[in-house]
């Protein structure tokens, strides 16, 4: 079966910071990988994918991800964090088999940047 | 273009009554979801369409029911609520080709309370 895993519940950066919140993966056949982010009272909103190529992925935001088939990972990044971006992360990965793009989500991780 | 609007966005319910989530998306989408959001348990699948006149059972569908009888409108309904159902509840869609690694489209949620 398909799962996503988000180790961290939290993640605490300095502005300016380079960040990182991780995602790891189990998945039977090719991954597609997606990450989410979601502000306060609002609904998740697409930052970026990973289907096939180029294992480092740029998506909104200024945002990153990086696609680790080894190590089974697709962790996001962003080289200079801001305050504006504290919001709850989501990793998912979808559902397989049939064709009903079906996600699977991870738990959440918490990004706090502090000034 | 609105994308996917979700109504109520607040609801107070009393144990055994019913209600009805209305989820409407103006991209033309074939697939569209209802997912629950609680603490600490990220996001759950209760039902799902991959077109009009279709439903199907997700991860978590028990004292859920659903209807798709509109391309562009997916119904989410407790029959009798019970204090278990409250939670924030997603709309969201998405285009059918999964393959492509559509990313699916939120809504603002529906913040349901049961007492």
């Amino acid at each position: 079966a398909q799962s996503v895993a988000q180790p961290e519940d939290q993640v605490n950066v300095a502005e300016g910071n380079p960040l990182t919140v991780k995602c790891t993966y189990s998945v039977s056949g090719n991954p597609y990988l997606f990450w989410y982010v979601q502000y306060p009272n609002r609904g998740l909103q697409f930052l970026l994918k990973y289907i096939t190529g180029d294992n480092l992925v740029k998506g909104s935001y200024g945002f990153e991800a990086e696609f680790n088939k080894s190590q089974t990972s697709f962790h996001l990044k962003k080289p200079s964090a801001l305050v504006s971006d504290s919001a709850l992360y989501f990793c998912a990965v979808r559902d397989e088999p049939g064709n009903t793009g079906k996600l699977i989500f991870g738990q959440g991780t918490t990004l706090q940047v502090k000034p | 273009n609105a994308g996917v609007t979700q109504t109520p966005k607040f609801r107070v319910l009393k144990t055994g009554q019913s209600m009805t989530l209305l989820c409407a998306q103006d991209m033309n989408h074939e697939y569209m979801y209802w997912y629950r959001q609680d603490p600490g348990m990220g996001l759950r699948l209760i039902h799902y369409s991959v077109g009009e006149g279709t439903t199907a059972k997700g991860e978590v569908p028990d004292g859920y029911n659903v209807s798709r009888l509109k391309k562009q409108n997916f119904l989410l309904g407790l029959e009798s609520a019970a204090p278990s159902q409250t939670s924030v509840y997603f709309c969201a869609s998405s285009y059918s080709r999964a393959g492509a690694g559509q990313p699916q489209h939120f809504g603002d949620g529906t913040r349901l309370s049961i007492l």
